[in-house]
């Protein structure tokens, strides 16, 4: 099956500082990759939509000047938390779309201290 | 927006008890797919569901594609301590460019020894 690979697994960050999450589509190329955000026991909240090469969309209430988001390549998409504040300590994760099917990074937990 | 509704929200059962989960939407979907989602890890793809009526097999996992395309359920035969985990629905709208998913709540499955 198609993998995704998220890069790092755990990062903890100052409050204030930036931090940039990598998603890699190893074995396929993907246009399109998604990036959720998850509270614990919560289920999975879209917060943006990762076009090769064009702007990425946000879902209504995601400040995109915080979670800035780039996908330069086919396979590669990053998103950066910038000015990290303790409330965005979340578990992040994304996923790429291989044909009707999405798969899933093995996610990434930040936490801003 | 479209609204996914899963339940039950969370299980008890005895190994090889067989398990019964579903998902009822607000509006039609094209595509239904279930995953499990284990503890600091992403989800994982267990099946996709492509035409209403559909019924797809993958080992102990039977799931269906409800025939309204507003529902669909997913059924585990003869549980085993693995089975352990969050399982969640996702519906994929018929049209959009993006055509992201809308999760389900999850379903926490808990299989006692």
């Amino acid at each position: 099956g198609a993998v995704v690979s998220q890069h790092p697994s755990r990062v903890i960050c100052k409050s204030g500082t930036s931090v940039k999450i990598e998603c890699r589509s190893l074995d396929f190329q993907a246009t399109t990759m998604f990036w959720y955000r998850q509270f614990p026991k919560q289920s999975l909240m879209l917060m943006a939509t990762s076009n090769e090469g064009s702007k990425a969309t946000y879902e209504q209430g995601v400040e995109k000047d915080k979670f800035l988001i780039n996908h330069a390549s086919l396979t590669l998409s990053t998103l950066t938390v910038t000015s990290a504040h303790p409330e965005d300590s979340s578990f992040y994760i994304c996923s790429a779309r291989a044909f009707s099917e999405q798969y899933f990074g093995p996610g990434t937990r930040l936490t801003v201290t | 927006g479209q609204q996914l509704n899963q339940s039950p929200q969370s299980m008890f059962i005895q190994e090889g008890e067989d398990v019964s989960m579903n998902c009822t939407s607000s509006s039609i979907f094209n595509t239904w797919l279930w995953y499990k989602q284990d503890p600091g890890e992403g989800p994982v793809l267990l099946i996709a569901l492509y035409k209403a009526g559909e019924l797809t097999s993958n080992g102990r996992l039977t799931a269906q594609f409800g025939i309204t395309r507003k529902d669909s359920f997913l059924n585990i035969s003869a549980s085993i301590p693995s089975d352990v985990g969050i399982y969640f629905c996702a519906g994929q709208p018929f049209s959009g460019s993006a055509r992201q998913l809308t999760f389900g709540s999850g379903t926490q499955l808990t299989v006692l020894p």
